[in-house]
């Protein structure tokens, strides 16, 4: 167990519709990031935040959104979904927002649109 | 930013074989590199990473190597068994200003007892 916890595991939904994915870091960890892996997939980056704020953002769609929260817990927002939004969405976390710290995923809520 | 390249994007071997897999780095300023393992619908979990004030590190069967003047650093995995059978990540980061870990493409490694 990484400490990293993300919910729901499994998500299936409609097209059009729009989903929350949560995310409780590890404690103590600041940093909080969100990757997308597709079939066959490597691990996209979509977007960190720090201490609350958003710290840097990767291929994220206009339609997904994100926020850390003052309990550092994450949500990342998928709306207007499509069916090439069915992708495992993972959340790390790690202390700090650099340096050569390890980033701990959690399990990943699997994210299918029908 | 930083871009990273893995291959292969699929290696198969015999069990007792090694197995290496290379990635290579854009960003000159690069000084962290883990890597990552995933079995089949799990998360990924950090196995080994290397810093770049060294040139090797070794963790029992497993050995990542660090050339930053070529910027590319391999793991080494020896006397492979099923068990090593996953996607394996690469990844490269830095230090000082806002960074996030680039990860490569995946290498699929299936061993074959």
């Amino acid at each position: 167990d990484s400490g990293v916890t993300q919910t729901p595991k499994h998500l299936i939904t409609a097209t059009g519709q729009r989903v929350t994915l949560r995310c409780s870091p590890r404690s103590g960890d600041l940093s909080v990031y969100w990757y997308q892996q597709s079939l066959d997939q490597g691990l996209q980056f979509l977007i960190q935040y720090y201490n609350g704020e958003e710290r840097a953002k990767g291929n994220i769609l206009e339609r997904f959104s994100a926020q850390q929260f003052p309990d550092l817990h994450s949500e990342l927002n998928l709306s207007s979904l499509e069916l090439g939004d069915s992708a495992l969405y993972f959340c790390a976390s790690s202390v700090m927002d650099r340096g050569n710290t390890e980033a701990f995923f959690g399990q990943g809520t699997r994210l299918t649109v029908v | 930013g930083e871009n990273v390249e893995q291959h292969p994007s699929t290696l198969s071997v015999q069990e007792g074989d090694s197995a290496v897999i290379k990635c290579t780095y854009s960003d000159s300023a690069s000084n962290y590199f883990p890597w990552y393992k995933q079995e089949l619908g799990k998360r990924p979990q950090l196995i080994i990473d290397i810093r770049s004030n060294v040139g090797e590190k070794k963790d029992q069967r497993i050995a990542v190597t660090l050339n930053k003047t070529a910027k590319h650093f391999s793991l080494h995995i020896t006397e492979t068994q099923p068990e090593d059978s996953a996607v394996y990540f690469c990844a490269a980061r830095r230090s000082g200003g806002s960074y996030i870990p680039t990860f490569g493409r995946g290498t699929s490694l299936i061993v074959h007892p």
